[in-house]
């Protein structure tokens, strides 16, 4: 299965900055998604792009579908300590239900 | 809450024992998915199930046999097959086989004694 290139793989932030992260991928995706888990649990889905250079925000949190439709980036906006986690981005073509993940970006927001 | 339940959080097996992992949905998804999760890795597809009765292998099906008898419940046996079982295992459900995201349960880590 394929995998997509999530950069950078870690991240210390100071509480209150903003962080950016990006995936990247050799192929064409119909659907972006980008989720969140924290330890010893289950992936959280944040927000999911349909359309290339769609912008959606959820919170604090802001994502786009580049419109090469091989990329996405995912902005939190004024960390907080709650934001600890990792953030796993996928890729989905449409009419195959099976995702690309990325490795994850690990994101420790110092207070 | 409708959602998807992962048991036991965590589960131990002894070396030359198969063990089931339990997954069960109440969302009326179609589509249920298991993931296999090591550390610093994205998540890899073991099975997946479009619809009851079904069921494909995915990347790396070999050590691992599923059923789907039912729509809520996709159980995945970790045989004796599985050299490396070690690892966090991850259940998902989706609507349907376009595009829609997949909600995740809260997996289950399995040890070998």
């Amino acid at each position: 299965g394929q995998q997509l290139n999530q950069s950078p793989q870690s991240m210390f932030i100071q509480e209150g900055e903003d962080v950016s992260m990006n995936c990247t991928s050799s192929s064409i995706f119909n659907t972006w998604l980008w989720y969140k888990q924290d330890p010893g649990e289950g992936p959280v889905l944040l927000i999911a792009l349909y359309k290339a250079g769609e912008l959606t925000s959820n919170g604090r949190l802001t994502a786009q579908f580049g419109i090469t439709r091989k990329d996405s980036f995912l902005n939190i906006s004024a960390s907080i300590p709650s934001d600890v986690g990792i953030y796993f981005c996928a890729g989905q073509l449409y009419g195959n239900n099976r995702l690309a993940f990325g490795k994850g970006n690990q994101v420790v927001v110092i207070p | 809450d409708g959602g998807i339940t992962q048991s036991p959080k965590y589960l131990f097996r002894k070396e030359g024992q198969n063990v089931t992992l339990s997954c069960e949905q109440n969302l009326n998804h179609d589509a249920m998915y298991w993931y296999r999760q090591d550390p610093g890795q994205g998540l890899r597809l073991i099975y997946y199930s479009q619809i009851v009765n079904d069921f494909q292998k995915g990347d790396i099906a070999e050590g691992y046999s599923v059923s789907r008898e039912k729509k809520e419940s996709f159980p995945l046996t970790v045989t004796s097959a599985q050299k490396n079982p070690t690892a966090f295992y991850l259940c998902a459900s989706s609507t349907d086989r376009d595009v829609q995201p997949q909600h995740f349960g809260d997996g289950t880590r399995l040890s070998i004694l």
